[in-house]
């Protein structure tokens, strides 16, 4: 069946060094993709969000990239800070009926001082 | 505050017992969602609203859920006669959705229930 994926469950890196996370995702028509941040007893908190016309969208510290042909998004955050230590949610929005978000399994950053 | 509120935010209850929690969507945001995640798990998709109309519902929401949104703002999730599979995280998500619209959606921190 048609879902969004990620590649790793856990990302370590040090303070201050650039952190990359993975996304796969199996609809071709899938239109429009939101990452996620979730700190332990919180909600899901939007970070970025990038449209299928786009290749790159950039915010502060934080760039997605979607590769179209290879149905692959990543994020990357620039500077990593203490404070970035958190689960990383790839989502989709399907834009039938509900536009419903679709999530996948999250990706646990931890930030080493 | 101006974001998405949830009540409780946390909910202890024994097996058999009916819980309901309540959600605040942001002010004027005309669609609701209601999502559940249980540990280690993406949120997934239960219902949502579209101002008071309950639009769609997801296969998980079984016949012992009922939710409702009787004036368009808040919504309201009850579960009857709780089970121990029910323990989860239950978050409200709102849009302010219009035709051609793709926006994204706006969490609450969420309401943690947990069955004994």
């Amino acid at each position: 069946g048609e879902s969004v994926g990620l590649h790793l469950p856990t990302l370590s890196v040090q303070e201050g060094d650039n952190s990359i996370i993975n996304c796969a995702y199996s609809n071709s028509a899938s239109d429009y993709f939101i990452w996620y941040k979730q700190e332990p007893g919180k909600g899901p908190q939007f970070i970025i969000d990038i449209r299928s016309n786009m290749d790159k969208r950039q915010g502060q510290r934080v760039t997605v990239l979607l590769n179209k042909t290879v149905k692959h998004l990543s994020l990357q955050i620039a500077a990593t800070q203490p404070g970035d230590s958190a689960v990383y949610f790839c989502a989709e929005l399907r834009e039938e009926g509900a536009q419903k978000l679709v999530f996948g399994q999250g990706t646990r950053l931890t930030i080493n001082p | 505050d101006t974001g998405v509120s949830q009540n409780p935010r946390h909910k202890i209850t024994k097996r058999g017992q009916n819980v309901t929690f309540r959600c605040d969507p942001i002010s004027e945001h005309n669609r609701l969602y209601w999502y559940r995640q249980t540990l280690g798990q993406g949120p997934e998709f239960l219902t949502y609203f579209q101002n008071e109309a309950q639009l769609e519902k997801s296969r998980l929401l079984s016949d012992r859920f009922s939710a409702e949104r009787p004036k368009g703002s808040f919504s309201t999730l009850e579960i009857q006669r709780t089970e121990q599979g029910d323990s989860a995280m239950y978050l409200c998500a709102s849009t302010p959705w219009r035709q051609g619209f793709t926006g994204t959606q706006y969490f609450g921190p969420g309401t943690r229930l947990t069955v004994l």
